[in-house]
């Protein structure tokens, strides 16, 4: 398979704490994005960084890249109880027009 | 603007029986893909279309087929579904790669059960 890995599976912090969220992937890249998703609903785009950028900020979020490990971290800063959600990685691979998901990670943030 | 919307949101089979999934976008995008969404493993990707009467496989095509006959339709088709078809299907859509922007839309999803 070629889908991505995200780590950790699961993640439960305080509001105002800060979540930081892995992904792994496979293959070379044409750009990486992640992805929201609240339960029972379709996936909402929050940022995508290409593969020639190592960091990448829109508001509270920070992504970095890193080609040469084939990961990319996502920080959410100040995190709020609306911040409870799936958020999934997705990777367009060189010379190919398929976005490839990770597995998830389950972000619960307690007020 | 309706993005991405996809029919039905829900839907019960019985093993055996033919559906066909509906995706239409009004967002004049080029590519259009079909995932499958089950506990545990993310979003896999069934077929994906680069352009009107163009379809290819993704990672898990087997038991559907699709079409886009029409640049704005992408349909998915289950021609004999089997319980291990029961899921939650996405749609999604994105531009072509001439422009910079690569972000898919995506729909609400229709979840379907196979009994």
């Amino acid at each position: 398979s070629q889908q991505g890995e995200e780590d950790p599976q699961a993640l439960s912090i305080q509001e105002g704490e800060n979540a930081t969220m892995n992904c792994s992937y496979k293959t070379s890249i044409n750009n990486l994005q992640w992805y929201r998703q609240n339960s029972g609903r379709g996936l909402v785009h929050l940022i995508l960084i290409r593969s020639n950028e190592r960091e990448k900020h829109s508001g509270r979020l920070r992504v970095t890249l890193d080609t040469s490990k084939k990961s990319s971290s996502l920080l959410i800063t100040a995190s709020r109880a609306a911040d409870t959600a799936s958020y999934f990685c997705a990777t367009e691979g060189s010379g190919t027009y398929k976005y490839i998901f990770g597995t998830g990670t389950r972000l619960k943030v307690l007020a | 603007n309706a993005g991405v919307t996809q029919t039905p949101k829900f839907r019960v089979l019985k093993t055996g029986q033919s559906m066909t999934l509906l995706c239409a976008q009004d967002m004049n995008h080029e590519y259009m893909y079909w995932y499958r969404q089950d506990p545990g493993m993310g979003l896999r990707l069934i077929h994906y279309s680069v352009g009107e009467g163009t379809t290819a496989k993704g990672e898990v095509p087997d038991g559907y087929n699709v079409s886009r006959l029409k640049k704005q339709n992408f349909l998915l088709g289950l021609e004999s579904a089997a319980p291990s078809q029961t899921s939650v299907y996405f749609c999604a859509s994105t531009t072509s790669r001439t422009r910079r922007a690569t972000e898919a839309f995506f729909g609400q999803g229709t979840r379907l059960t196979v009994v």
